[in-house]
């Protein structure tokens, strides 16, 4: 069964610079999740959106947009990195609006130098 | 607020032994638990979830877990555990589409 695609998997940056991470949900999913895990931390709520529309909002810092387009993927965007960004970010997606019931990608994990 | 407590950072155990691992909960609503697993350098995983139901809660890869309301807890067992387990373990709980993640507990099965 497809899974949830995010891309890139790895990225190196330089402190300063932005950042794009993809998310591919599920084919038919209409919810995207974004979390964000430091190193040896738990995941943290980001944002989340549901037909395109932002639905939730968590610590996500003001540094950093997302958005969900047409086709519903989503795109976390990140400038000005500092080092603390340096983490493994998820996408997990859920059909038919916030669900608790999420499926997560692989993660883009994430090094500013 | 919803929160949840992951009891033991570190949980050795050997090879075909039973194992627990603790997880409680607080919440002023009613929650959905969740249960999931990292293997290292990969995505999260769906163990198991309660919803609602039965209290007693199975799941892939022989994992089970029990919803007890009045303790807030959802323990995630399993009776023989496999070299294959070892991973870091996550409980979550949700509620208006968010997931709130415990501390993890990392699972480091001994031959």
């Amino acid at each position: 069964a497809a899974g949830v695609i995010q891309s890139p998997r790895h990225l190196i940056k330089e402190k300063r610079e932005t950042a794009t991470l993809k998310c591919y949900p599920i084919p038919r999913h209409d919810t995207v999740y974004w979390y964000q895990q430091g190193p040896g931390q738990d995941p943290q709520f980001l944002i989340s959106f549901y037909e395109k529309m932002q639905s939730d909002k968590g610590s996500i810092p003001d540094r950093f947009s997302a958005q969900q387009f047409s086709d519903y993927h989503s795109e976390l965007n990140m400038s000005s990195l500092e080092l603390g960004d340096s983490a493994l970010y998820f996408c997990a997606s859920s059909l038919g609006g916030p669900s608790e019931t999420q499926y997560f990608g692989p993660g883009t994990r994430l090094l500013v130098l | 607020a919803q929160s949840v407590t992951q009891l033991d950072s570190q949980v050795p155990v050997f090879e075909e032994a039973p194992v627990e691992l603790r997880c409680n909960y607080s919440s002023s609503v009613s929650v959905y638990l969740f249960w999931y697993v990292q293997y290292p350098n990969q995505g999260l995983q769906l163990l198991l979830k309660y919803l609602s139901g039965s209290t007693l809660v199975k799941g892939i890869n022989g994992f089970e877990a029990e919803f007890n309301k009045s303790q807030t807890s959802f323990h995630l067992r399993k009776p023989s555990v496999h070299i294959s387990d070892t991973a870091e373990y996550f409980c979550a709980s949700g509620a208006g589409g968010k997931l709130i993640f415990g501390q993890g507990t990392e699972l480091s099965v001994k031959p």
